[in-house]
């Protein structure tokens, strides 16, 4: 069956760095698009970047372009995402989602915090 | 970007009942729209895509319809365990936007 689980969440000061992994099984990972996608009470849910099975096609939210970069392994089945100058309004849960037209999957998600 | 204005954020309703959601886009979306239902500390699970058609394994007393601007999303015969906050989100253009959400209590 189809399984995502993010990992590496955690408390960081602002302005600092954090790197999110999500470990993907169950189906042809190369196969698919896969987005990052962040809930926090103040915004609900946000839609931050995909990227496509080779890599070849990106895109980010404005929110967080230039700040953050999606990445995955295909040889390790793993998605990861570099977050760079970290604000407040960073902190939320983040979530790996299987993308086509829409989330058809989703990882539990990892809590980040950016607090001093 | 796109802004999807859902209503109610909430509603209450018994076992049984029929609940209606509405959905609204700030432009045409055609049928790019999608409904999720969220569980709290869980993530949303994908119930209706396209507008109308029901994901896998989804009971059939949830349904979707709508096209352009304006979507509904239908729970019949109201059960226990649909209690839950649903989500729309359309995608028919980046940055994909979601609504904020309606809970639904029983």
């Amino acid at each position: 069956q189809v399984q995502l689980v993010e990992s590496g969440g955690g408390l960081v000061k602002p302005g600092g760095s954090l790197r999110l992994s999500c470990t993907a099984s169950g189906f042809t990972f190369s196969d698919f698009y896969m987005s990052w996608i962040r809930q926090s009470p103040g915004k609900g849910l946000e839609w931050l970047s995909y990227i496509s099975g080779f890599s070849t096609i990106i895109h980010y939210a404005d929110s967080v372009r230039g700040r953050f970069t999606i990445s995955r392994d295909n040889a390790k089945k793993s998605l990861y995402l570099q977050m760079d100058s970290l604000r407040a309004e960073d902190t939320a849960v983040y979530y790996c989602a299987r993308n086509w037209n829409y989330f058809d999957f989703w990882g539990p998600g990892t809590l980040l915090t950016v607090s001093s | 970007d796109i802004q999807m204005t859902q209503s109610p954020s909430s509603l209450s309703a018994s076992v049984g009942d029929t609940v209606t959601i509405t959905c609204q886009a700030s432009q045409d979306i055609s049928n790019y729209l999608n409904w999720y239902q969220q569980k709290p500390g869980k993530a949303p699970k994908l119930l209706i895509y396209d507008a109308s058609n029901l994901e896998t394994g989804v009971p059939s007393r949830f349904s979707g319809s709508g096209s352009e601007t304006d979507f509904t999303f239908t729970i019949r015969s109201l059960q226990p365990e649909d209690t839950a906050t649903y989500y729309c989100q359309h995608y028919d253009d980046l940055p994909y936007t979601f609504g904020l959400g309606t809970k639904v209590e029983i």
